[in-house]
């Protein structure tokens, strides 16, 4: 079965500053994706980014980069030039090459964002 | 304006009662899902239906059933409801296929009593 993993249950970042959210997983396919979303105080689930595994370019939204390691089975997400409504519950998820297949959650990375 | 929508947002109701929480989506999506977030905001998929198929059924206790009447709505109805099922529930949708982003309602937070 895959497996998601967050090993930050919280991470504080200065505002203008840079913070990188870490995301393990554990898969056995070769072709899947993986996402990045985010949940506000307002409990709303937002993408943020998502990376098609067959893609060695990592996958860049504005300020949130991630660094994709395919043969380390590893996500993590760059947000660059923090700020205030960074703030918030961030998920990492991933899902097989398979219509039917499901999205796989981590436990999350609550951000702090401070003047 | 709203996307995918889920009424009501909050449900306060006694242990043994059935309750249902319905949801709809104005995206022309095919593809539609309901998800549990626990209190320490664990979130796990319970359903999806596609084109109005049940296409993943998880280990949900069969309290729980899913109902889509069309493509554009998705219900939950909970019988029996037990102190576990509090939780916030949400819903989501997507087009067709396993790179599609998922859009998400507001969520739905249900307390047992």
């Amino acid at each position: 079965a895959q497996t998601v993993t967050q090993s930050q249950p919280e991470m504080s970042v200065q505002e203008a500053e840079t913070v990188t959210l870490s995301c393990t997983y554990d898969t056995s396919e070769s072709d899947y994706y993986l996402f990045w979303y985010k949940q506000p105080p307002s409990r709303q689930m937002i993408l943020v980014i998502r990376q098609e595994a067959y893609k060695q370019q990592n996958a860049t939204e504005n300020r949130f980069s991630v660094n994709f390691q395919k043969a380390a089975k590893s996500f993590s997400l760059k947000i660059s030039d923090s700020q205030l409504g960074d703030a918030a519950m961030y998920f990492c998820a991933y899902r097989m090459s398979d219509t039917a297949s499901k999205l796989t959650f981590g436990t999350g990375t609550r951000l702090q964002v401070t003047l | 304006d709203t996307a995918v929508s889920q009424t009501p947002k909050y449900l306060v109701t006694q242990m043994g009662n059935d309750k249902s929480i319905k949801c709809e989506q104005n995206l022309g999506h095919d593809t539609m899902y309901w998800y549990k977030q626990d209190s320490k905001k664990f979130l796990k998929i319970m359903f999806s239906y596609n084109n109005k198929e049940l296409i993943i059924n998880e280990t949900v206790p069969n309290r729980f059933s899913p109902k889509s009447p069309d493509k554009a709505h998705l219900n939950l109805h909970i019988n029996s409801l037990e102190l576990g099922d509090s939780a916030v529930y949400f819903c989501a949708s997507s087009r067709t296929g396993p790179n599609q982003p998922q859009h998400f309602g507001d969520g739905t937070r249900l307390s047992i009593l």
